[in-house]
């Protein structure tokens, strides 16, 4: 099984800053790696897709990069509904797809 | 609209069943794969079942193997989810959700809560 490691567990960043999310593999995934927002009592949304093409309808701000083992997500700079938890899920060797423990986006 | 809801969540007791559905709408349901994901409360996301779209193959995690069975009625654009047999490790918020062209999901439902407590 790929296990996914997201760090930090949580950021704290000020709205209209940079936030910068990371996301590491147990072994080599290519490109096959997506990210998704949850906010509370919601769905999650996906937002990227091999590893770094945004998702119909999200913002540029939204960008991922990365491949192989190691895979970052940057928000370059926050608004107020970016506030949330983000999820990475890998989906190049499985049974079983994979998912991150996430990381908690708050405000400063 | 293009739209998936889950219904059919509630209280049940160890080692009892429940039946989840799923309700698509707004595309063409039997083109897609469509999974099982839940999340078990403050924990994350955690791959359960997923389905063709022709019906003709499906696959379980091992956690659920042989207690859950997956099924759907393209005819009826609805998904389904036999839970038998089930633990209090299965209390969790079960999504339905579709596959993009990947193994990504690119459509949500917004979940149905299954609590399994005596």
């Amino acid at each position: 099984e790929v296990v996914m490691t997201q760090s930090p567990a949580t950021l704290s960043v000020s709205p209209g800053e940079r936030a910068t999310l990371s996301c590491r593999a147990s072994q080599s995934v290519s490109i096959n790696l997506a990210w998704y927002q949850q906010k509370p009592g919601q769905a999650p949304r996906l937002l990227i897709y091999g590893a770094s093409a945004r998702a119909s309808g999200i913002p540029a701000r939204f960008s991922g990069s990365g491949s192989g083992t190691e895979f970052t997500l940057s928000i370059s700079s926050l608004q107020s509904e970016d506030f949330a938890v983000y999820y990475c899920q890998q989906y190049h060797n499985w049974p079983p797809l994979t998912f991150g423990g996430g990381t908690k986006v708050e405000i400063k | 609209q293009e739209q998936l809801v889950e219904s059919g969540g509630g209280l049940v007791r160890p080692g009892g069943s429940l039946r989840l559905s799923c309700a698509a709408s707004g595309f063409t349901f039997s083109d897609y794969y469509i999974i099982w994901i839940r999340q078990a409360p403050g924990t994350g996301l955690e791959w359960v079942s997923h389905i063709s779209g022709r019906n003709d193959y499906t696959n379980y995690a091992d956690s659920v193997r042989g207690r859950f069975t997956i099924s759907r009625d393209n005819a009826k654009n609805s998904l389904y989810l036999q839970m038998n047999s089930l633990r209090a490790e299965d209390t969790a918020v079960y999504y339905c959700a579709r596959r993009g062209v990947n193994w990504y999901f690119d459509l949500w439902g917004r979940g149905t809560l299954v609590t399994v407590s005596s």
